[in-house]
């Protein structure tokens, strides 16, 4: 089966600071891994998505994640953060069964940037 | 641009209620599916459909059916509301290749 833990619930960093947003997976497959954003009141974005092409996968924003078989992570960076960047974010594996397919959302992890 | 919409934002209701919330997209994708968002739980999916009429049940189905009469419109029904199905609810949409789309949610409060 497959399933995702995001192992910080909250993350607080200071405007300009690097963002390190951690996830690991669990996977009987080579998995199709995402990476969505959710600001406040707002519907859920996607920032990028690995499906077993080059392991660094950029996003929007700035974003980019590294997926690390090894490690069975795909942790979230970004260089410098920005205000703007505060919101929910979440880490996804795309799971198939039975010729269909669904996404299985991590719990989230709320990201605070400060001045 | 494409969207998928669900027809109320906010909703409340009262408990044994029959509730009905409404979700279209206009992308013709086959796949639809219904979440639940709670805090520190992320989006738990309640059920999907892969076609007009067909359904699954998801991972948290209990106290909830769907409809889907039409390829556009998903349904998700509460038989009878409960105060713990207060929740954010997202439906979303997906083609065969797997783009997922989002709409914007419908908080439901049960008093």
């Amino acid at each position: 089966a497959q399933s995702v833990t995001q192992l910080d619930s909250h993350v607080s960093v200071s405007e300009g600071t690097p963002v390190l947003l951690r996830c690991n997976y669990s996977s009987s497959y080579s998995p199709s891994l995402f990476w969505y954003v959710q600001h406040p009141n707002k519907g859920l974005q996607l920032l990028l998505k690995y499906t077993s092409a080059a392991t660094l996968v950029k996003g929007i924003n700035g974003f980019e994640a590294e997926f690390k078989k090894s490690e069975t992570s795909f942790h979230l960076t970004k260089p410098s953060a920005h205000m703007s960047d505060a919101a929910e974010y979440f880490c996804v594996v795309r799971w198939f069964s039975g010729g269909y397919n669904k996404l299985i959302f991590g719990a989230g992890t709320r990201l605070a940037v400060h001045p | 641009d494409v969207k998928v919409t669900q027809s109320s934002r906010y909703l409340v209701k009262r408990t044994g209620e029959k509730v009905f919330l409404e979700c279209v997209q206009d992308m013709d994708h086959e796949n639809m599916f219904w979440y639940r968002q709670d805090p520190g739980l992320g989006l738990r999916l309640i059920y999907f459909s892969y076609d007009v009429k067909m359904k699954e049940k998801g991972d948290i189905p209990e106290g909830y059916s769907v409809s889907r009469e039409k390829k556009e419109r998903f349904s998700l029904i509460l038989e009878s509301a409960s105060t713990n199905q207060t929740s954010m609810y997202l439906c979303a949409s997906s083609s065969s290749n797997y783009g997922y789309t989002f709409g914007s949610g419908t908080r439901l409060t049960v008093v």
